[in-house]
């Protein structure tokens, strides 16, 4: 079985661009997350979709990041207009029911000049 | 705020010890407790996962779980220089349905030949 894919892997764009970060879930994950780990600190959760609904998103920093998850399967977070502090590694992990482990993807590492 | 602990190592152990990674949580509810291994530049694989008081054990790796004193800990026995790599601990608090995971910082493991 095909494990959590997130594309691109590294993203290195200037202060004020957008970009677009892609995760594939496990095929049949109904919940998909999204979480991003800031260099020296610990994982943090952005939010939680279970198929297209936003279950939880309290861990959103601002408005300028909105997740999209159309039809259930992918889903796209993007950050516009990116800001210095937006720079970590952003991970996405799926689960196919709330309560259990969730896989994690190997991450898209965003740096922001 | 809900908290979880983690010495950030590094903890050095011979190959073939026993290595004991430690966590501590602060939200008395937490109701799942889960160990991730992460090799540098790579996503978060889980280990273990625990949700009653007392051990739990899957070839080299035993979890223990202390409710009462809010600590969980992974035992690595035979440890490989393989081991070598980040442990995180994460805890789970059902909140509205979302088994959203607190992650600690992790704890670097080398296991040296």
């Amino acid at each position: 079985e095909a494990g959590v894919t997130q594309f691109p892997s590294h993203s290195v764009i200037e202060k004020g661009q957008t970009v677009t970060l892609r995760c594939d879930p496990i095929s049949g994950h109904d919940n998909l997350y999204w979480y991003r780990r800031v260099m020296g600190k610990e994982i943090k959760f952005l939010l939680h979709f279970v198929k297209e609904s936003k279950q939880d998103e309290s861990g959103m920093p601002n408005n300028r990041f909105l997740a999209e998850r159309t039809g259930g399967t992918y889903s796209t977070l993007k950050v516009q207009p990116a800001e210095l502090e937006d720079s970590g590694v952003y991970f996405c992990a799926s689960s196919q029911y709330g309560n259990q482990p969730q896989h994690f993807g190997d991450g898209t590492r965003l740096s922001i000049l | 705020q809900k908290e979880v602990e983690q010495n950030s190592g590094p903890l050095s152990v011979p190959e073939g010890a026993i290595a004991s990674l430690n966590c501590t949580y602060s939200d008395r509810g937490s109701q799942s407790f889960f160990w991730y291994r992460q090799y540098s530049g790579k996503s978060p694989e889980l280990i273990m996962f625990i949700y009653s008081n007392g051990d739990k054990e899957d070839g080299r790796f035993t979890a223990q779980l202390n409710k009462a004193s809010q600590y969980v800990s992974l035992l690595i026995r035979d440890s490989q220089p393989s081991d070598s790599a980040t442990y995180l601990c994460a805890v789970t608090l059902s909140s509205g349905g979302s088994y959203i995971p607190t992650f600690g910082r992790g704890t670097s493991l080398i296991v040296h030949p």
